[in-house]
């Protein structure tokens, strides 16, 4: 009964791919979120989506574009990725957008590797 | 500028004894979120314990407390005693105003048998 799922966990690619990562939560949440952690542990919001709506769109290149088919859904496509798209990519779901102080629940992580 | 930060890259304590995880935080809103993370080797985030900028009591999860400054701006973690399993890394969280949750680069917590 997995909260919050991505796959895959781990992905390993060839520079100039395309590839998807997808994101699934069973709670119910309207909110959905990804995150980048660099090789410094560093947590960066990338975008955030309420009921399929984009509402967060922090300065990422637009080689990488989220879908949300529902709310429970929310995937990442990367176009030709590059080397500094290595990381581990996080996944999150929260209740409420309205609700600021909303806990924030993740995922597992992907751990993107590009060669 | 809004921000995290955590100013122990590196922490060792021994099994048993309790331990504190600095966090000091920088905003200007009356109305914020303060949360700790935890993240094991396996790479997930695990929630811990969550503190409103309006609470009056310092909020408190099992082992977990948060130590909540307000004046100070700080949002100390509390780990009463550790146990092996919590050598992890440890996130400070702030969702702001504009909903966005910043994070502090996280202290990395090695317990010590």
């Amino acid at each position: 009964d997995t909260a919050v799922s991505q796959t895959p966990k781990y992905l390993v690619t060839q520079m100039g791919n395309d590839k998807s990562i997808k994101c699934e939560q069973n709670l119910g949440h309207d909110t959905m979120y990804w995150y980048k952690q660099d090789s410094k542990k560093f947590l960066k919001i990338m975008f955030s989506y309420n009921n399929k709506e984009l509402i967060i769109n922090e300065t990422v290149p637009n080689r990488f574009s989220p879908k949300s088919p529902d709310k429970a859904h929310l995937n990442l496509h990367i176009n030709s990725l590059e080397l500094g798209d290595s990381a581990v990519y996080f996944c999150a779901s929260s209740p409420s957008q309205r609700e600021r102080t909303d806990t924030q629940y993740f995922g597992p992580g992907t751990r993107l590797t590009v060669l | 500028a809004q921000k995290i930060t955590q100013t122990q890259p590196g922490m060792f304590v021994q099994e048993k004894e309790a331990v504190t995880l600095d966090c000091t935080y920088d905003t200007s809103d009356p109305s914020y979120g303060l949360f700790w993370y935890k993240q094991p080797s396996s790479g997930e985030m695990i929630f811990l314990i969550y503190q409103g900028s309006y609470d009056q009591q310092n909020a408190t999860e099992g082992r977990y407390s948060l130590n909540f400054q307000k004046a100070r701006k700080s949002a100390n973690l509390v780990i009463s005693a550790s146990q092996l399993g919590d050598s992890a890394m440890y996130f400070c969280a702030m969702m702001r105003r504009d909903d966005k949750i910043i994070f502090g680069k996280g202290t990395r917590l090695h317990i010590l048998p």
